[in-house]
């Protein structure tokens, strides 16, 4: 059963940073892409990052762009979301989720349950 | 602004068949697979339907999908009440080169 686990939100400030981990069992981590999606209190879900199987390709959105970065690390079956910059709008809970194959624009299959990001000051 | 248009809110009764539709453009749906996605508030988002019409097992075959040109379309039938969840569509972009999701349709069961 694929399990992802998502640990590192928590109140911040703006400008501040925070480094999201999800720690994946129950697959093979390394033949999987894998995303960061987000939830505003409120609204929809709205794609961050994704990141190929591989780790050769990565992709954000124009919102994240150049202030969060996205890495894996597969001999610890962890995939990570480095936000740096953060403001009040970033406030949400940010999901991990697996994709259905390896590389970076195929879409979510499995999600973990969330951990919450608040920037407030 | 969402990318992908949804209608924000659909209901229905019991026993009724629904309908959730999704409308985008040539550089996402017109090309690409639209998955539909179940999500109740607090819970993981959960995969109803992938690469257009496939069902991951666990998914009843009351949900089914169609497709066509720019537009998607889910349909709900025999509505439970346990089907009263919020609904998104999600295709990948090539313009934007990243995922884009509709704004979600709440569906209720009255």
């Amino acid at each position: 059963e694929v399990q992802l686990l998502e640990s590192g939100g928590g109140l911040v400030q703006p400008g501040g940073s925070l480094r999201l981990s999800c720690a994946a069992s129950g697959f093979t981590f390394s033949n999987y892409a894998m995303s960061w999606v987000r939830q505003a209190p409120g609204k929809g879900l709205q794609w961050v990052s994704s990141i190929s199987a591989g780790a050769d390709s990565t992709y954000f959105a124009d919102s994240v762009k150049g202030r969060f970065t996205i890495s894996r690390d597969s001999s610890r079956n962890t995939l990570y979301l480095q936000t740096n910059s953060l403001r009040v709008e970033d406030t949400a809970v940010y999901y991990c989720s697996k994709s259905r194959d390896t590389n970076g624009w195929s879409l979510p299959d499995s999600w973990g349950q969330g951990t919450l990001v608040t920037v407030s000051s | 602004q969402s990318v992908l248009t949804q209608p924000p809110s659909a209901s229905g009764t019991p026993g009724q068949r629904v309908t959730v539709s999704c409308s985008g453009s040539s550089s996402n749906i017109g090309n690409n697979v639209v998955n539909w996605y179940q999500h109740l508030p607090g819970t993981a988002p959960r995969l109803l339907i992938y690469s257009n019409n496939q069902r991951p097992s666990g998914v009843p075959d009351r949900f089914s999908v169609s497709k066509s040109g720019t537009s998607a379309s889910l349909a709900i039938s025999g509505l439970q009440s346990e089907d009263e969840a919020d609904y998104y569509c999600a295709a990948w972009d090539d313009s934007l080169h990243g995922v884009v999701f509709g704004g979600g349709t709440k569906l209720t069961v009255l």
